[in-house]
């Protein structure tokens, strides 16, 4: 089975700053998918960005980019020009390629909490 | 991305009884999923919803607790049977459009059992 680990329980960054959160797992696929979610405190979980496990490049959204290192198992997020709302849960998730035989659906980090200073 | 509408949003449940939570997608959808969020955790896979047949469930989960059901490409239900206040936690739909990769959520149902 796949484990996700975010090592960082929370986080706190001033606002305009850069930050970069953490997110191991274990797996022994070589083709897969990573996400990070955002979810503030509404609940409603949002995705932020994926990455391909195929794709050596790695991929960006706006202030959003990710450290995708695929022999060492890491998917670091990087927040750059921190905002207010930026502040939320973040989690790492973990998804194998589609089955339909069950083992579709995502695992979860535990989620980090990133604070943003005014 | 996808609508999904997930009801209730929120209900406060006596032990003993139980409780249905609909989730309905604006679209057909490959994949439709249950997680819980017990407090201030993450997110667990309970089980996918299968159209037109039982439910797979994930490893701790069994349908006697969450009987589930998706009779269309739209549509799902989750019950959560004779609660206990252990099953206190945030339900969440989430579903895969075909084509896509990603998953998307609905808003979760806070549930309290007292």
């Amino acid at each position: 089975a796949q484990t996700v680990t975010q090592s960082q329980p929370e986080m706190s960054v001033q606002e305009a700053e850069t930050v970069t959160l953490s997110c191991t797992y274990d797996t022994s696929e070589s083709d897969y998918y990573l996400f990070w979610y955002k979810q503030p405190p509404s609940r409603q979980m949002i995705l932020v960005i994926r990455q391909e496990a195929y794709k050596q490049q790695n991929a960006t959204e706006n202030r959003f980019s990710v450290n995708f290192q695929k022999a060492a198992k890491s998917f670091s997020l990087k927040i750059s020009d921190s905002q207010l709302g930026d502040a939320a849960m973040y989690f790492c998730a973990y998804r194998s390629p589609y089955s339909g035989g069950g083992a579709d659906g995502l695992t979860f980090g535990k989620g980090t909490h990133l604070i943003i200073q005014p | 991305s996808a609508v999904i509408s997930q009801k209730p949003s929120r209900d406060i449940c006596q032990r003993g009884t139980s409780l249905t939570i609909q989730c309905q997608v604006d679209s057909q959808v490959t994949m439709m999923f249950w997680y819980r969020q017990q407090p201030g955790q993450s997110l667990t896979l309970i089980a996918t919803a299968n159209q037109g047949s039982e439910a797979t469930y994930e490893s701790g989960f069994v349908i006697d607790k969450f009987p589930i059901s998706r009779p269309n490409l739209t549509f799902s239900t989750l019950t959560v049977s004779n609660m206990s206040p252990e099953d206190s936690s945030i339900y969440l739909c989430s579903v895969v459009r075909p084509m896509n990769t990603e998953a998307f959520f609905g808003q979760g149902t806070r549930l309290t059992v007292v």
